[in-house]
């Protein structure tokens, strides 16, 4: 258990449809993470939250948006779905950054959301 | 930017072999993480290892940074052992983990 929870764990919802995916990071840790699987995209970096702001962007779509709450835990709001969004979303999170840099990344069972 | 190659795509093995899963990488790193993702889609932490040699149990992990790439060792493999086994990478201070495409490992027992 990496102490990183995730919820829910499976989703199926149709085409135009909006969901919310919810994370909770380990205790103490300040920085949360969400990424993507696919199966033709493999694992993708989405966003990065540090103690309440955005740190860092990666391959996100504007119909995606996340925030990190005081209480450190996490939301992804995913809108206007498509079929090609189905996938298994991850969330990590990781130790106060010394510097630049992070440290390990301890990930969450996942949310695997279908489109139909 | 950065990319990040690992080999074999795919291992059959059966139970009680050894292995070596590489991970190469095309620029400097500050950090390098392997992950086991098993059959119900959990993603493990193996080993932090930006560098040097790290051991746990049946499993250990070797990062030489200067000639950019890492290595996996598995021995005495069980069938649990089944699954992916991922590299990812950070570079350039900006947080976010680049993955390699995987190597999928079959133990047969």
């Amino acid at each position: 258990d990496s102490g990183v929870t995730q919820t829910p764990k499976h989703l199926i919802t149709a085409t135009g449809q909006r969901v919310t995916l919810r994370c909770s990071p380990r205790s103490g840790d300040l920085s949360v993470y969400w990424y993507q699987q696919s199966l033709d995209q493999g694992l993708q970096f989405l966003i990065q939250y540090y103690n309440g702001e955005e740190r860092a962007k990666g391959n996100i779509l504007e119909r995606f948006s996340a925030q990190q709450f005081p209480d450190l835990h996490s939301e992804l709001n995913l809108s206007s779905l498509e079929l090609g969004d189905s996938a298994l979303y991850f969330c990590a999170s990781s130790g106060p950054l010394a510097g630049d840099y992070s440290y390990e990344q301890y990930f969450g069972p996942g949310t695997r959301l279908t489109v139909t | 930017g950065i990319q990040v190659e690992q080999s074999p795509p795919d291992l059959i093995l059966q139970e009680g072999a050894n292995s070596t899963l590489r991970c190469n990488f095309s620029d400097s790193v500050n950090n390098l993480q392997w992950f086991h993702q098993n059959p119900w889609g959990q993603l493990i932490n193996l080993f932090y290892i930006p560098s040097g040699t790290k051991q746990n149990g049946r499993l250990s992990a070797t990062t030489v940074a200067t000639e950019r790439y890492s290595l996996l060792y598995i021995s005495s493999s069980q069938t649990t052992d089944s699954g992916v086994y991922f590299c990812a990478v950070e570079r350039d201070s900006n947080y976010q983990l680049i993955w390699g495409a995987g190597t999928k490992l079959i133990i047969k027992p």
